[in-house]
């Protein structure tokens, strides 16, 4: 089975500087995706950035980049210029792509990002 | 287009009531999902389902029902309410037709069994 881990269960950042939240994942398929979902406090799942395993270069989405290490299986996000509206809980998820199969996701267990002004 | 739907909101049940959580989606997706998610915890995939009339279990089906007898609508019931089923569920769908993988998710249901 697969599995996913977030080692960080809280981190802190003040507004404007940089942050990186970890993630690492235990999987013997070769093709899959890796996502962040975002969830503030409104309980909303809003999909962040997404990595297929095959692409090597590095998703980007504005402020928001991820490092993707297929071969340690690792999927760090980072966030630069970090504003208020950042702050909410991250959680890291993957999906075998596996064409006719449902299969969701299997998501960590979440790390709470707080944003000091 | 509203995406995800779930009603309610929120809900207190008293232990052995019974509830069905409605979920409609307007994307005209063919998969769908139902997960929980406890206080400090990931979502867990409790039933999903890959078109009408096809449904299957996921991690944690015990104790839950689901049907899907058009695209749009996935229902979950709960039979037997069990304090150990206080939770927030939600409901998600995505197409299968395009390499995406992406889920789009519903605003979620806050369940109390008391």
């Amino acid at each position: 089975a697969q599995t996913v881990t977030q080692s960080q269960p809280e981190m802190s950042v003040q507004e404007a500087e940089t942050v990186t939240l970890s993630c690492t994942y235990d999987t013997s398929e070769s093709d899959y995706y890796l996502f962040w979902y975002k969830q503030p406090p409104s309980r909303q799942m809003i999909l962040v950035i997404r990595q297929e395993a095959y692409k090597q270069q590095n998703a980007t989405e504005n402020r928001f980049s991820v490092n993707f290490q297929k071969a340690a299986k690792s999927f760090s996000l980072k966030i630069s210029d970090s504003q208020l509206g950042d702050a909410a809980m991250y959680f890291c998820a993957y999906r075998i792509y596996s064409g006719g199969g449902a299969d969701g996701l299997t998501f960590g267990k979440g790390t709470h990002l707080i944003i000091q002004p | 287009n509203a995406g995800v739907t779930q009603t309610p909101k929120f809900r207190i049940l008293k232990i052995g009531q019974s509830m069905t959580l409605q979920c409609t989606q307007d994307m005209n997706h063919n998969y769908m999902y139902w997960y929980r998610q406890d206080p400090g915890m990931g979502l867990k995939l409790i039933y999903y389902s890959v078109g009408a009339g096809i449904t299957d279990k996921g991690e944690v089906p015990n104790g839950y029902n689901v049907s899907r007898s058009t695209t749009e609508d996935f229902p979950l019931r709960l039979e037997l309410a069990a304090p150990s089923q206080t939770s927030v569920y939600f409901c998600a769908s995505s197409f299968e037709g395009a390499r995406t993988g992406e889920l789009f998710f519903g605003e979620g249901s806050r369940l109390t069994v008391l």
